[in-house]
């Protein structure tokens, strides 16, 4: 099985900075297959980058994802009031899927 | 637009069982992996289930977690995802979701709430 382990657990800042979220694997990852998806309280997550930094349809330009292996990074450039939220990752290459433990974005 | 709508959940005793469905529309079902997550209270995500396409044998994968205890099914003429838990037990209790793979987890239903308690 392969386990993703997200840092930092949580991320203080102001809207308008830069958010770098990481998503590291204990093996590689299948064809790069790992998504990204965002998650509001009350809410079903929404996927925001498919195969590493493929954003996903209706998913603003200021989201983008990247790496390949085991390493891999989502970056938001410019904060917006309604990006603060909590995110995950999820490998999709190998069976059993697996998620992180999720990164929680919040207003400093 | 794609619509995912869970339904099923409750409350159930330890050891007892309990059938989830989820009706798909908006798309060719039979065509897209189906998946179930699960998110316990306050907790973050686990994948649960997913099932291929009949081209690709209907084949069915689990967490260790449920392996064994619950089935993943699907009935392309009905635009059907069900999930038969069986043996449940308090961990379980949880939001479940069921979603649309197709490179990723392109869409997600409301989620069903499953309470395990005696």
């Amino acid at each position: 099985e392969i386990v993703l382990t997200q840092s930092p657990g949580t991320l203080s800042l102001s809207p308008g900075e830069r958010a770098t979220l990481s998503c590291r694997a204990s093996q590689s990852v299948t064809s790069d297959y790992l998504a990204w998806y965002q998650q509001k309280p009350g809410q079903a997550p929404r996927l925001l980058i498919n195969v590493a930094s493929s954003r996903a349809t209706g998913i603003p330009d200021r989201f983008s994802g990247s790496g390949s292996g085991t390493d891999f990074t989502l970056t938001i450039s410019r904060l917006e009031p309604e990006d603060f939220a909590v995110y995950y990752c999820q490998q999709f290459g190998s069976s059993p899927w697996t998620f992180g433990q999720g990164t929680k974005v919040e207003i400093k | 637009q794609v619509q995912l709508v869970e339904s099923g959940g409750g409350l159930v005793k330890p050891g007892g069982s309990l059938r989830l469905s989820c009706a798909a529309s908006g798309f060719t079902f039979g065509d897209y992996y189906m998946s179930w997550i699960r998110q316990a209270p306050g907790k973050g995500l686990e994948w649960v289930s997913y099932i291929t396409i009949t081209g690709s044998g209907n084949t069915m994968y689990y967490a260790d977690s449920v392996k064994g205890r619950f089935t993943i099914s699907r009935d392309n003429t009905k635009n059907s995802l069900y999930l038969q838990m069986n043996s449940l037990r308090a961990e379980d209790t949880a939001v479940y979701y069921c979603a649309r793979a197709n490179y990723g987890l392109v869409n997600w239903g409301q989620g069903t709430l499953v309470t395990v308690s005696s």
